[in-house]
């Protein structure tokens, strides 16, 4: 296993347009993180998947975002009519929960900039 | 809502010169975990610590956990130009939540 992969790496896009990134999980990892990340900034926290179940969702997540894991596997993240504020990094991350334990793998991101 | 914080916001050093990265929770954390990122890369796991007063090393990497388990620290001993990098800490958000909170890094800098 190669590890956690993200597609594209880099996209840009006119304010307005709809945009589509997709994360390729760890196979065994149940669970399935998004996060944003600007210049000079920590990840945020956007949204996790526990297996296909989406089981929380950052309050900072406005509607205009969605994300799915149809089938506990990949996962899509979905940002309509995109806003120049929509411009960051886009990270995701899997990981195998057992107990209090647990350690997130990152992908390389994918890069966004709205023009 | 819960935060945690990060100080200092960035550090110059000489190679060979020590590295200290604090970490501080407003709230109790269950665990506490380090990351590092290298300019234009993705955070990578360095370590997990879950026990009040946890110490833990990795090479010339020295981890701490705060007896309140409210903070932590990273020490790096005689940095390398390879250290360079952003490291964050990050604590789980309370309750039986993944919601796992990220401070804003210490971002390192070594001369050679």
């Amino acid at each position: 296993d190669t590890g956690v992969s993200q597609d594209p790496r880099h996209k840009i896009t006119k304010r307005g347009q709809n945009v589509t990134f997709r994360c390729d999980p760890i196979s065994e990892h149940n669970r399935l993180y998004w996060y944003r990340q600007t210049l000079g900034q920590g990840p945020e926290f956007l949204t996790y998947f526990q297996n296909e179940a989406q089981l929380e969702k950052s309050r900072l997540l406005s509607d205009r975002f969605s994300a799915e894991r149809p089938k506990g596997s990949f996962s899509t993240l979905e940002i309509q009519r995109t806003e120049q504020g929509d411009s960051a990094m886009y990270l995701c991350a899997s990981s195998l929960r057992t107990g209090s334990r647990e350690t997130q793998y990152f992908g390389p991101g994918t890069r966004l900039l709205v023009l | 809502g819960q935060q945690v914080m990060q100080i200092p916001q960035y550090q110059h050093v000489q190679e060979g010169e020590d590295f200290t990265t604090y970490c501080n929770s407003s709230t109790t954390l269950s665990n506490i975990q380090w990351y590092k990122q290298r300019p234009g890369g993705h955070p990578v796991f360095l370590i997990q610590l879950v026990k009040s007063g946890e110490v833990k090393k990795q090479k010339r990497l020295t981890f701490q956990f705060g007896e309140a388990k409210k903070n932590s620290s990273l020490h790096i001993t005689a940095t390398q130009t390879t250290d360079v990098g952003t490291y964050f800490c990050a604590g789980f958000g309370s309750g039986n939540t993944g919601k796992l909170i990220f401070g804003q890094g210490t971002t390192l800098q070594v001369k050679p």
